[in-house]
């Protein structure tokens, strides 16, 4: 099975912060994405990476950045945290950009104050 | 770009009863339908997908139809049972490309006992 971690289920920060979201895959898959779930909106493409160091911008990329170094892992941060970015994150990754399912991670629940 | 619209937002249904729900799509390109199910708590979780050169495609108790020529697409879970209690999200994308799904904004079904 697949398995996508994400290392912090639930956070908290305050206004300004940086903040690291991590996400490790486990099935050598080349391609890795960052999403934000909010009510009402459904999940909405924040980055997404196609290979190492490589990374493009989805539909909603301000106010974020990430960082993979490494083909199995791939980093979400928020260089200056803001109210408006409490929301829950999801990591997910796929074998390659066409024809393949995507598989998510549980999620992070991050507040921010 | 892609927009899907999703119906409705929430639906509660007897169990042992059906659930339907439907979404369209406004990129006639678009070609590639999957649609998952996020159980509280977890990420979401691919539970079926249709390609635009079929109709219909049925698992079990879900089947998933196709209409092109209006743009829409519908999930029908028969039988229902409690544990189909969950946030659908149908999605849609071009040449199955992973980077450029584009996702409705979901429904959570309730099945009453």
């Amino acid at each position: 099975d697949v398995k996508v971690t994400q290392s912090s289920r639930y956070l908290v920060k305050r206004t300004g912060e940086k903040v690291f979201l991590e996400c490790v895959q486990d099935m050598d898959h080349e391609n890795m994405f960052w999403y934000r779930q909010d009510p009402g909106l459904g999940l909405r493409l924040i980055y997404f990476s196609y290979d190492v160091k490589m990374k493009e911008k989805g539909d909603i990329p301000e106010g974020y950045s990430v960082s993979r170094e490494k083909k199995e892992r791939f980093s979400l941060i928020l260089e200056s945290a803001s109210t408006n970015q409490t929301s829950m994150y999801l990591c997910a990754s796929s074998l390659s950009l066409t024809g393949n399912t995507i598989y998510f991670g549980e999620g992070s629940w991050l507040t921010v104050v | 770009g892609e927009n899907v619209e999703q119906h409705p937002s929430t639906l509660s249904v007897q169990e042992g009863d059906s659930a339907v729900i439907k979404c369209t799509y406004s990129d006639s390109a678009s070609n590639y339908f999957p649609w998952y199910k996020q159980e509280l708590g977890k990420g979401p979780q691919l539970i079926i997908d249709i390609r635009s050169n079929v109709g219909e495609k049925k698992d079990q108790r879900i089947a998933v139809t196709l209409n092109k020529t209006a743009k829409h697409f519908s999930l029908h879970i028969t039988e229902t049972q409690p544990e189909d209690s969950a946030v659908y999200f149908c999605a849609a994308s071009m040449d199955s490309s992973a980077s450029k799904i584009i996702f409705g904004s979901g429904t959570r079904l309730s099945i009453r006992p």
